[in-house]
Parts: C-alpha cells; structure tokens; sequence
C-alpha cells in the first residue's frame, strides 16, 4: 500500500530536549516536505527536498532542521523545541514524473511542547 | 513566493451547491490543487488543474483560470460529511505545493 508513515502520532516534550519526528514514503518520490498547522493559520510549509541531499527553506523554517540521506526518509529535527513549537505537524510526497501530481500526506504528529 | 486567499468560512445547506474561490499570485506555476481535510486528519486529494478550464470529478468540479490567479471548487448535491476545510495549494517553481489559509464549510440541514 503506498503510503507515508509518521512517527510518532503524538508527542508531549519539554523545552529544550531534542527530539526528531520520522517521515518515510514508500512510492520512491523526489520531493517530500514537512509543513505545521495551527489554527487559523493553515498549513506553512518548514523545509522541503527535490532529492536526496538537497533540501530548501520554506516559509517557516527557524528553529527546525532536516536531513535527506536516503530517497525514502526525510527526518525532521528540532534541536532546542520551544512553546511556540506546539503545533500539527504532516510530512507530504510527491512525484517529478507528471510535475506537479498530487502530494501525499502522512497521518499528522501533534506535537506539545511544555 | 506565492500568495494565496481564500474566505476563512462558508456555510451552506445539504443538498445545494457551493462554490469555494481562491486568488493566488506566485512567481512560477506548475499547477493548483485543492484538497479536503477533516478536523485533526490528513488532507485528501481533491483535484489539480494546469491548464485553464474546468475539470470535473463527480460531485465536485475545479476552476482554473490562469491569467486571472483564479481558482474555484464547485461541490454539488452537498452532504453532511462535505462538511470539512477545503485548501487551495499552488505548485510554484519548485513544483511542492504552498498552501492557502483554508475555508471552513459547514453544511447544515
């Protein structure tokens, strides 16, 4: 089944302990993106990758940091988390073939930072 | 970088029909989406357009107009479970989908 997997689903943390939320897709995409949610602000996207080791900023990218050593996985990394880090985060795929086909989504990490 | 707007709520009555818009300004175009999410879920794939018309997809249809920046999902025949926040995203240079704010549509009886 092709599918994009988050791990994990949900996650209470304290300030200032790293943590790394996992992404991987199983559909052999180029680009794979991490974006958050909060409320009344819609989805913002944090960094994105076209490939493997090329990864851009997005629009809110401060306090974040990503890696893409492998086609499959595009981990996403806060080194110090912040209260304002408390958010729904979803990591999308999609492929180069068609340009612009539809992005696929993973089941969300809701993520709260103390 | 892009620029997307679209109204924040909409209501509307089981069984009519409803028409989402969405402007947009971006440097670059690969395409327009529009996906739907339910509360505390993942967004689904609703539609994509590239070239300027409408594309249909059973109840719900896609608007795309390009010298415009203009985008509008027509959802027919609503139900209850339309009820959800609809996402207009557009495809710029990079071809990774930046996203508008979202319309919440609540459909009543």
């Amino acid at each position: 089944e092709a599918q994009v997997t988050q791990n994990p689903r949900y996650l209470i943390t304290v300030t200032g302990k790293k943590l790394t939320v996992t992404c991987s897709q199983n559909m052999n995409h180029e680009y794979m993106s991490w974006y958050r949610q909060d409320p009344g602000l819609g989805l913002r996207q944090i960094y994105y990758s076209m490939n493997v080791e090329v990864t851009d900023k997005g629009d809110v990218p401060e306090g974040y940091k990503v890696s893409r050593k492998e086609k499959r996985n595009f981990p996403l990394i806060l080194e110090s988390p912040s209260p304002n880090q408390t958010s729904l985060y979803f990591c999308a795929s999609s492929s180069s073939t068609d340009g612009g086909t539809e992005a696929f989504f993973g089941q969300g990490t809701r993520l709260t930072v103390v | 970088g892009q620029n997307i707007d679209q109204p924040t709520e909409m209501t509307a009555t089981e069984g009519a029909i409803v028409q989402i818009n969405c402007t947009y300004q971006t440097s670059g175009f690969n395409g327009l989406f529009w996906y739907q999410q339910h509360a505390g879920e993942a967004p689904t794939f609703l539609s994509y357009n590239v070239l300027d018309g409408l594309e249909e997809k059973g109840r719900f249809s896609s608007f795309l107009s390009r010298s415009k920046g203009y985008s509008y999902l027509l959802l027919k025949e609503l139900q209850m479970k339309d009820s959800a926040s609809y996402l207009c995203a557009v495809a710029g240079g990079s071809y990774i989908p930046t996203f508008g704010r979202g319309t919440s549509l609540i459909v009543h009886p």
